[in-house]
């Protein structure tokens, strides 16, 4: 199962919205809604942020949000702060089990 | 709470075994499965399988088939992960996870195995 293709690295300034694509095919992210979003610091383990494709767990800031279109699906973190700069991966169901993005850096300016 | 609790570091040489256990507490063990994600130093993350922890039924990544096992035990609510014929490409941080309706919602602290020679 080949992994999702997420841009290596992503920035922006405080107060911005940056968008994080997940590109995938029509048997993974373009054929299920079970694609979930995870954000993970260095050393720590990861956080989920987003599930089924839109739906933040409590607890997680409206600042993040969740889409989908054709194969890809997206990760918008909007009004950057400090604290989001990390690593998010994107994962979605496949029918082989599960498969990950390779996951992105953002970089808050 | 939901608890994903692994044990410790392990170390061992190439051609060898690992098991790795993850004891789940805060929630009905059997309403949701496990699976487990590895991630080598400094790369992504890689989802290695999947076991209900009612049936025991399972799934597991391709690349795996034939080294990996996945077991639960339903009396102390722990999930196992077995890995055979270790190299030393399997160095990474290994986590279970809670996968709830295919979301990775709880995770483990993980754990270290390093495969030195």
């Amino acid at each position: 199962q080949s992994a999702l293709t997420q841009p290596p690295s992503a920035s922006g300034s405080p107060g911005q919205s940056v968008a994080i694509s997940c590109t995938g095919t029509s048997s993974d992210v373009g054929g299920s809604n079970y694609v979930s979003w995870y954000q993970q610091y260095p050393g720590k383990a990861p956080k989920l942020l987003i599930y089924e494709v839109n739906n933040r767990p409590s607890g997680v800031p409206d600042r993040f949000s969740g889409s989908k279109s054709g194969n890809t699906a997206s990760l918008t973190v909007s009004g950057l702060q400090a604290e989001d700069e990390a690593h998010y991966y994107c994962t979605s169901y496949a029918a082989t089990g599960r498969v990950f993005g390779g996951g992105t850096k953002l970089t808050v300016l | 709470q939901v608890q994903m609790l692994q044990s410790g570091v392990e170390v061992k040489k190439p051609g060898a075994s690992v098991k790795v256990s993850c004891k789940a507490s805060g929630y009905k063990f059997t309403s949701h499965g496990i699976s487990w994600v590895r991630q080598a130093p400094g790369q992504g993350l890689e989802w290695m399988g999947w076991i209900s922890s009612d049936s025991g039924n399972s799934k597991y990544e391709q690349k795996f088939q034939g080294r990996l096992t996945l077991t639960t035990d339903k009396s102390t609510t722990t999930a196992y992960m077995e890995l055979r014929s270790l190299r030393s490409g399997d160095t990474a941080v290994y986590y279970c996870v809670r996968d709830k309706l295919y979301a990775f919602d709880n995770w483990g602290q993980g754990t270290l195995v390093i495969v030195f020679s």
